[in-house]
C-alpha cells in the first residue's frame, strides 16, 4: 500500500501570497489530521477532517484553512503569507477502523517544508 | 486537557550502549501514547503505541516502552544502541472527548548515537 504522499516537498514564497497544499491519505483512511512543525513551537495541530467535515481544529488564525474531498485527498490554504508561516506541514492519515476512539495510528507523510521569504 | 513533556532534549550515547528516552503524560482522559522517529527531511514514522492492552509494549527497530500509570511516564528504551538510531524522537497523546483525532506532541528529543 501507497503511504501519504504530499506535495508539493518545498514550496518559497513571499509574505502576503496565499498557499496550497495537497496531501492524498493511504488508500481506505478517511481521516486526514494537518500538523505544522516549527523549531520554535515544535509540533502543533492545525486541523482534522473525516469524511468532508472539520472535525477538530487547533489554535491557529483563520488564514489557516483547509478541506477534504470526497475520494479523501485534504488541502491545506494559508492566505497571506507571514515570515512565521515557514515550517515543515505535515499530513498524517488514519484508518478509525479500531474500533477504540484514539487509539488509531496517524501515518504520516514526508511533509511539505515551506519557506516564506 | 492532554500535554506531553519529554526530559532532555538531546541526548548521547556511545553505541552499543541503552538508549532511554523520558516521557511523562498529563490527560484528563485513559491515555493512548505514542512514540515517533524523525529522520532528517522525513515526516514522522510510529514506533510503538501503547493501547491498555499490556504496559510493556515492543515497537520497531528493537524499541519497547512502559506505560507507568502511577508515574505518568512512558519512556522509550533500547538496550543496544546503533548508529542508524540517530534521528529525533517524539511522544504523544491521543486528545479525547472534543479533541479526538488530535496528537500532542512533546518537544522532542533529538538522539545521537556516537561510534
Amino acid at each position: 500500500k501507497a503511504g501519504v504522499t504530499q506535495t508539493p516537498r518545498y514550496l518559497i514564497k513571499t509574505r502576503g501570497q496565499q498557499v496550497t497544499l495537497s496531501c492524498s491519505p493511504i488508500s481506505g483512511h478517511r481521516s486526514v489530521s494537518w500538523y505544522q512543525q516549527t523549531p520554535g513551537q515544535g509540533l502543533q495541530f492545525l486541523f482534522e477532517y473525516f469524511s468532508e467535515t472539520q472535525r477538530n481544529k487547533g489554535n491557529f488564525p483563520g488564514r489557516f484553512s483547509g478541506r477534504q474531498f470526497s475520494n479523501s485527498r485534504s488541502e491545506m490554504n494559508v492566505s497571506t503569507l507571514e515570515l512565521g508561516d515557514s515550517a515543515l506541514y505535515l499530513c498524517a492519515s488514519s484508518s478509525l477502523t479500531s474500533g477504540r476512539a484514539g487509539t488509531d495510528t496517524q501515518y504520516f507523510g514526508p511533509g511539505t517544508r515551506l519557506t516564506v521569504l | 486537557a492532554q500535554s506531553v513533556t519529554q526530559l532532555g532534549s538531546h541526548v548521547s550515547v556511545s553505541e552499543g550502549a541503552l538508549v532511554l528516552l523520558r516521557c511523562n503524560y498529563s490527560s484528563s482522559v485513559p491515555p493512548y501514547l505514542f512514540w515517533y522517529v524523525q529522520y532528517p527531511n522525513q515526516g514522522l514514522q510510529l514506533l510503538l503505541k501503547y493501547t491498555s492492552a499490556a504496559t510493556l509494549v515492543k515497537g520497531i527497530n528493537g524499541f519497547e516502552a512502559e506505560f507507568k500509570k502511577s508515574e505518568t511516564s512512558f519512556h522509550l528504551t533500547k538496550p543496544s544502541a546503533h548508529m542508524s538510531d540517530a534521528a529525533e524522537y517524539f511522544c504523544a497523546v491521543s486528545g479525547g472527548g472534543s479533541t479526538l483525532g488530535r496528537l500532542y506532541f512533546g518537544r522532542g528529543t533529538q538522539l545521537t548515537v556516537w561510534p
